[in-house]
């Protein structure tokens, strides 16, 4: 069946170094949302990717989308305390109307 | 604006029992999705209502039913509990359902025992 694959599972980096996670879709989707849940509380959106290409900031977060619309991947830039947490990537078919949520990255910031 | 309400926030329940859960999505969204998360498996979808309509369904058993209210409130419904139903139930609302940003409630923590 359709799957929504994120690697790493874990990321322990030092306060400063930077982080990636990736996302990838056995189908080709027709978005892909980045999600972040803090320790204890819920999924809070990030953004959303649309285009084949797309690119997009936030403050040192940057989001691609690939080419095939398949994969896209989440960058931190100089992580901080703040970035602690799980960072969800979620698939979305449009053909089906179905979503797939990916199993999620676990980012500890070692000071 | 207010955000997405969810009642109870938690739960502790006997095997063989059934549960209720309730949530209250973003004034204005029409759709309400409600997710499974646990450690082992992640966040499974399991439903999502828009305008008082199941739309789409996940790959969960029936004893996991919902409906939506004409106010867009909606409610989850497990019915005989099992042990590995254990998990945070959480719900989202949307403007326009799966396709848009989601915005999740603070989930409620069920424990069956």
């Amino acid at each position: 069946g359709q799957q929504v694959m994120q690697i790493p599972q874990y990321q322990h980096v030092q306060e400063g170094e930077d982080f990636t996670t990736y996302c990838n879709s056995s189908t080709t989707l027709s978005n892909i949302q980045w999600y972040k849940q803090r320790p204890g509380g819920h999924p809070v959106f990030l953004i959303q990717l649309v285009k084949s290409g797309e690119v997009k900031k936030q403050k040192r977060l940057t989001f691609q989308f690939g080419e095939a619309k398949k994969n896209s991947s989440l960058h931190i830039t100089a992580t901080q305390t703040t970035d602690v947490g799980t960072y969800f990537c979620a698939g979305y078919m449009n053909r089906d109307d179905k979503i797939i949520f990916g199993k999620g990255t676990r980012l500890h910031i070692l000071p | 604006k207010a955000g997405v309400t969810q009642t109870p926030r938690y739960l502790i329940k006997t095997r063989g029992q059934q549960v209720t859960l309730s949530c209250s999505p973003i004034s204005g969204h029409r759709s309400v999705s409600w997710y499974q998360q646990t450690p082992g498996q992640g966040l499974q979808f399991l439903f999502e209502y828009f305008s008082e309509t199941q739309r789409n369904k996940g790959n969960f058993p029936g004893r996991f039913s919902g409906r939506q209210f004409s106010n867009s409130r909606s409610e989850m419904n497990v019915s005989t509990l099992e042990l590995g139903d254990s998990a945070l139930y959480l719900c989202a609302s949307s403007f326009g359902g799966l396709g848009y940003e989601q915005y999740f409630g603070p989930g409620t923590r069920l424990t069956v025992t």
